[in-house]
């Protein structure tokens, strides 16, 4: 079985700053991928990143970067130039490449943007 | 277009009651999950339904818990005899194929449960 562990549980950071929240993952597998989801107090999970693990290059979505390291098992996820809007739960998530498989949580990481 | 629906937002009932809580999947998206939220905790998955093929109901936790998918539609989550530790945020996510590991999971808003 996949697990993913996030070993913050709260972070904090203020405005225009930088934050990396962090995730590692434990599996025998070549072929899955990562992700990173937003769930601010809407409840409303919404998909932030994801990384191929065939990839190496690290995935970038404007202020979102990861550091993924494959063999450390470690995907950590990079916020440049924080905004209020960035106050949310944060979870890492991993599932298996193929057909049916669903995804497997981190406990996540709350993050408060302060001004 | 609109996105994954559920219904209700919030549900609170007595335990040993039974509930039914309902997702509307994108229009087009023939792969339907369910999970589970507890208070403070990660998304852990329930089941999952692609096409007309049997479901994955390998996360179910009990035999108390059933879900149905009609056809490539609306799906229904019911909980028999609820108990308090039923009491979750029950998320539903839909996806085009389902095939591929990349695709993107839509998730509803969720359905707040509360069992007294």
């Amino acid at each position: 079985a996949q697990t993913v562990t996030q070993s913050q549980p709260e972070m904090s950071v203020q405005e225009a700053e930088t934050v990396t929240l962090s995730c590692t993952y434990d599996t025998s597998e070549n072929n899955y991928y990562l992700f990173w989801y937003k769930q601010p107090p809407s409840r409303q999970m919404i998909l932030v990143i994801r990384q191929e693990a065939y990839k190496q290059q690290n995935a970038t979505e404007n202020r979102f970067s990861v550091n993924f390291q494959k063999a450390a098992k470690s995907f950590s996820l990079k916020i440049s130039d924080s905004q209020l809007g960035d106050t949310a739960m944060y979870f890492c998530a991993f599932m298996m490449g193929g057909p049916g498989y669903a995804l497997n949580f981190g406990k996540g990481t709350s993050l408060l943007v302060t001004p | 277009g609109a996105g994954v629906s559920q219904s209700p937002s919030n549900k609170v009932t007595e335990k040993g009651k039974d509930v039914e809580l309902r997702c509307d999947p994108i229009s087009g998206h023939t792969a339907l999950y369910w999970y589970r939220q507890r208070l403070g905790q990660g998304l852990e998955f329930l089941i999952y339904f692609q096409g007309n093929s049997a479901p994955d109901k390998s996360g179910l936790p009990s035999d108390r818990f059933s879900a149905e998918r009609t056809g490539e539609s609306v799906s229904t989550l019911t909980i028999q005899r609820t108990q308090q530790e039923d009491s979750a945020v029950y998320l539903c996510a839909s996806s085009y194929t389902g095939t591929v590991g990349i695709d993107e999971q839509f998730f509803g808003p969720g359905t707040r449960l509360t069992v007294l």
